[in-house]
């Protein structure tokens, strides 16, 4: 169970759009179509954006997508706003009834 | 409203046990998996523990395992950690999470714990 692979920290300017990358392997992104987003404030519980690679929960704007390619998963967000500054984290399922997080991407909105 | 509120933690030596509760309620608790996430202080997310709605299927993450064990009680809509041999490393704020497909959807506020002699 080691952690998926995400760069340490994106940026980008208000209205523009990033993608963080979350890298694993066959035995987690790239073997199965369970993979989460998350976005985290500083000292607030974490936030589902995306399940299932791509599919996002009632109440979450459609500025968020999900998107996966062989043993990497991306989530991109689009139309950056000053709120979307946060700490992003992604989740695969790992087998055996195991899950595993990405060690996290800090988005700053410059 | 759909709430999971965590209990249990606080101060232990290394070594000792801690047992977490995690109190949900505003949704059909035996309907849904149930997880356990936690995050050390300043470090990203770590999943725990995960368990299903029936109690069949149960997974640690192995940092956890053979020490950490997950149960529930639907009938009493509580899902517990029991967390035995703990380390200086299982320091973090522990949250409960409840499962949406393969997924975090509801999580609580945590509860801390701290390992230290």
């Amino acid at each position: 169970q080691s952690a998926l692979t995400q760069p340490r920290s994106v940026s980008g300017s208000p209205g523009q759009s990033v993608t963080i990358s979350c890298t694993g392997t066959d035995g987690d992104v790239g073997g199965y179509n369970y993979v989460s987003w998350y976005q985290q404030h500083p000292g607030k519980a974490p936030k589902l954006l995306i399940y299932d690679v791509s599919e996002r929960p009632s109440g979450v704007p459609d500025r968020f997508s999900g998107s996966k390619s062989g043993n990497t998963a991306s989530l991109t967000v689009s139309g950056l706003q000053a709120d979307d500054e946060a700490d992003y984290y992604c989740c695969a399922y790992a087998g055996s009834y195991t899950r595993v997080f990405g060690g996290g991407t800090k988005l700053t909105v410059l | 409203e759909v709430q999971l509120v965590e209990s249990g933690g606080g101060l232990v030596q290394p070594g000792r046990s801690l047992r977490l509760s995690c109190a949900a309620s505003g949704f059909t608790f035996d309907d849904y998996a149930m997880h356990w996430v936690r995050q050390a202080p300043g470090k990203g997310l770590e999943w725990v523990s995960g368990i299903s709605w029936n109690s069949a299927s149960i997974g640690y993450a192995d940092s956890v395992k053979g020490r950490f064990t997950i149960s529930r009680d639907n009938a009493e809509n509580t899902l517990y950690l029991q967390m035995n041999g703990l380390r200086p490393e299982d320091m973090a704020l522990y949250y409960c999470a409840k499962g949406l497909r393969d997924a975090f959807d509801v999580w609580g506020h945590g509860t801390t714990v701290t390992v230290s002699s």
